[in-house]
C-alpha cells in the first residue's frame, strides 16, 4: 500500500463547475500538507499549503485537512478551462521529505 | 512565490554522452536542493537531495556516478547525466527548500525534458 493515495483520474468537468480532489494518507506522522498543480512538460506549482485540520481558503481553492481521517481535500471553486491540469497533493512529517499522491488529472470543458 | 529557474528546458542528446542541468534560485538562497525524475503520467520520484558545501544524498536505487550533483553555491545546483543512455530519458525536475519548520515548503522549476538518442 502507497503512503499516499490519490485518484488518477481523468477528472472532467465542465466550465463553472466546482471540482473536488482528494487524498488519503497511511502516515499518522504527516504535519504538513500540500496541494501543487502540474501543466504538461512543467515544473509543479505550488497552489495551497495547510498544516493543520481545517479548511483554508485562498481565491477560488479552498484545502481540507482531517488528520483523524488521514485524508485531505482540495475544492476548485467555478473551474475554468486554465484549471485543467495534473493537480499533486503532497505532504510531509516533522524535517522529513515530501510525499507525492500520484496526481490527478483534471479536464475542464468550456 | 519564491522563483527556481531551471534551464535548459528541454535537450536531446547522444547516448554516451553527457548533459548538464542547471537549477537556480533567483530571489533567495537554497542550502538544500532536490532533484527528481518524471516518467509519463506518473508522479515525482525524488532522486538526491542537494546540499550546499557537502555532498548530495542519493535515495536508493539512484547510481550517484550516472547522476552527479553539485551545489557550489547557495543559488546554483547541476545535475550531470553522465553517459546517457535512451533509458535515461525522462523529465528532471528540481526544487528548492524555502524555510523551516512549519513555513517550510517546497519550489520547483519549470523541469527538463531529457531526450538521449
Amino acid at each position: 500500500q502507497k503512503e499516499v493515495e490519490q485518484d488518477p483520474g481523468p477528472l472532467s468537468v465542465p466550465e463553472g463547475a466546482i471540482v473536488s480532489l482528494n487524498c488519503t494518507y497511511s502516515n499518522s506522522a504527516f504535519q504538513y500538507f500540500m496541494w501543487y498543480r502540474q501543466y504538461s512538460r512543467k515544473g509543479p506549482e505550488l497552489l495551497m499549503y495547510t498544516y493543520s485540520s481545517g479548511n483554508k481558503e485562498d481565491g477560488r481553492f479552498t484545502a481540507q485537512v482531517d488528520k483523524s481521517s488521514k485524508y485531505i481535500s482540495l475544492f476548485i471553486r467555478d473551474s475554468q478551462p486554465s484549471d485543467s491540469a495534473t493537480y499533486l497533493c503532497a505532504m510531509r512529517a516533522a524535517g522529513n521529505k515530501l510525499t507525492f499522491g500520484g496526481g490527478t488529472r483534471v479536464l475542464v470543458k468550456p | 512565490g519564491a522563483v527556481v529557474s531551471q534551464h535548459p528546458s528541454w535537450v536531446i542528446c547522444k547516448s554516451g554522452t553527457s548533459v548538464k542541468i542547471e537549477c537556480r534560485s533567483l530571489d533567495f538562497q537554497a542550502t538544500t536542493m532536490f532533484w527528481y525524475r518524471q516518467f509519463p503520467k506518473q508522479s515525482l520520484m525524488l532522486m538526491a537531495t542537494s546540499n550546499e558545501g557537502s555532498k548530495a544524498t542519493y535515495e536508493q536505487g539512484v547510481e550517484k556516478d550516472k547522476f552527479l550533483i553539485n551545489h557550489a553555491s547557495l543559488t546554483l545546483s547541476t545535475l550531470t547525466v553522465t553517459s546517457a543512455h535512451p533509458e535515461d530519458s525522462s523529465f528532471y525536475i528540481c526544487s528548492a527548500r524555502v524555510g523551516r519548520g512549519v513555513d517550510e515548503k517546497l519550489f520547483f522549476g519549470s523541469g527538463t525534458q531529457l531526450s538521449v538518442l
